[in-house]
């Protein structure tokens, strides 16, 4: 079945960098446009990057544009996120989804960016 | 940028008694392909969301018959007809035809 596994969040300090890895399996991964979605504490659900099959097309919501970087490897059927110039607002649950329509989520990975 | 609004942000109704949820988008989402860019999804507590309907009104595998999707443009409603237990979460609508962006979600609970 499709799984999704993400990873590499953790605790860092304003101004740093994490870097989320989603691997997904269970599906030909590089037919797939990919998407990140973040989960702040309590909140609702923010949309933050795609990028379509080969990485040629890639978006990023104005919040993390010049500071978010998503790229993948399709040969390791993976997914990431660098994240730079991390900010306390950046502090949420980090999902990886798949295809357009969303349809299969990760278990998503916390980012907690405090002094 | 397209702003999508939900209503109610929160919702108490007893078992076997209808449920509706509204999603209002600030454009058309409906794209020159002839399809609806409008997805619902569940999160359940603890949980991941999870897709129930996409372009409106068309219902993922599993999703019981007695939750449905419409609307058209620019105005959309999920309809529980009957609510049950295992409703009870957050919803969300979201927009894929620019990008893409969710509504502030609705919290349904049993009474």
């Amino acid at each position: 079945q499709v799984r999704l596994v993400e990873s590499g969040g953790g605790l860092v300090k304003p101004g740093g960098s994490l870097r989320l890895s989603c691997e997904g399996s269970g599906f030909m991964f590089k037919d797939y446009y990919m998407s990140w979605i973040r989960q702040a504490p309590g909140k609702g659900l923010e949309w933050v990057s795609y990028i379509d099959y080969g990485g040629s097309t890639i978006h990023y919501a104005d919040s993390v544009k010049g500071r978010f970087t998503i790229s993948r490897d399709n040969t390791k059927n993976s997914l990431f996120l660098q994240m730079n110039s991390l900010r306390p607002e950046d502090t949420a649950v980090y999902y990886c989804a798949r295809g357009y329509s969303l349809a299969h989520w990760g278990q998503g990975t916390l980012v907690a960016v405090s002094s | 940028e397209i702003v999508m609004t939900q209503t109610p942000h929160f919702l108490s109704v007893a078992p076997g008694q209808p449920a509706s949820i509204s999603c209002k988008s600030s454009q058309s989402l409906l794209y020159r392909d002839g399809k609806t860019y409008l997805f619902w999804y569940l999160q359940k507590a603890g949980q991941s969301p999870q897709l129930l309907m996409y372009e409106v009104s068309n219902r993922i595998s599993g999703v019981p018959d007695r939750i449905s999707g419409s609307g058209s443009g620019t105005e959309f409603t999920l309809l529980i007809s009957r609510v049950e237990a295992e409703d009870v979460g957050v919803y969300y609508c979201m927009q894929g035809l620019e990008l893409y962006s969710f509504g502030q979600g609705t919290k349904l609970e049993i009474k």
